[in-house]
């Protein structure tokens, strides 16, 4: 059974590009999270989405910033024109169905993304 | 709004020795608190979860416990191995902020065991 997967490892961006970052889950499981996570800032939720649903994005920056889980194919986070303080490692992490906080996440490698 | 204090600084431990690391929060109590561990360049990997109802919970060499008077959960790793040098994390939910689907995440102390 293959853990979540995320792709690329590594992204690199000039200033105003478009950054997309992909991640898919677990196997059976439906609750996608992603979270950013920076050396002193440790990591931050940024939103959580089932199948076709934004269920919470109350951590992610309302301008160039979006998230989808389509039906078919992986979760995306796409950040639009790119500025250097959107350097970060990006992790995605799953659960299962019952979801919540109550159960374990399990994430992926991350995405570290390296504007210039 | 809820704070998570982790050791600020590093812990160095000699192989063999207990390491324990503190995770402290500032308001309400949550209703579920995990410990992950991080290795460099890597996602956090979970370890185990502790209900607000339960003191104590145990796996292999390790043991978390949680005392909700003190608003403290810790985190023991016994006979540890220089292969336990990470970082340990510590996450809680929001139930109680009325959100029962996303855990706030404390810095992590890094621990590194000495052979």
């Amino acid at each position: 059974n293959a853990g979540v997967m995320q792709n690329p490892r590594h992204l690199v961006r000039r200033r105003g590009q478009e950054a997309r970052l992909r991640c898919s889950p677990m196997k059976g499981h439906s609750h996608v999270y992603w979270y950013r996570q920076l050396p002193e800032e440790g990591l931050k939720f940024m939103v959580y989405l089932q199948k076709e649903n934004i269920i919470d994005e109350s951590g992610m920056p309302k301008e160039r910033f979006s998230a989808e889980f389509p039906k078919e194919g992986p979760s995306i986070l796409r950040i639009q024109q790119v500025v250097r303080g959107d350097s970060a490692a990006y992790f995605c992490a799953s659960s299962a169905s019952s979801g919540g906080a109550s159960s374990e996440q399990f994430f992926g490698p991350g995405t570290r993304l390296t504007v210039l | 709004s809820q704070k998570i204090e982790q050791n600020s600084e590093a812990l160095n431990i000699q192989e063999g020795k207990t390491a324990t690391l503190t995770c402290n929060y500032t308001n309400y109590s949550p209703a579920y608190l995990q410990w992950y561990r991080q290795d460099p360049g890597r996602g956090p990997v979970f370890l185990l979860l502790i209900r607000e109802n339960e003191k104590e919970k145990r796996k292999e060499r390790l043991k978390v416990t949680f005392d909700t008077t003190l608003k403290q959960s810790l985190f023991h790793i016994t006979a540890s191995q220089p292969a336990d040098s990470a970082t340990y994390l510590c996450a809680l939910d929001m139930r109680r902020a009325g959100n029962n689907r996303k855990l706030i995440w404390g810095l992590g102390t890094s621990l590194a065991v000495n052979p």
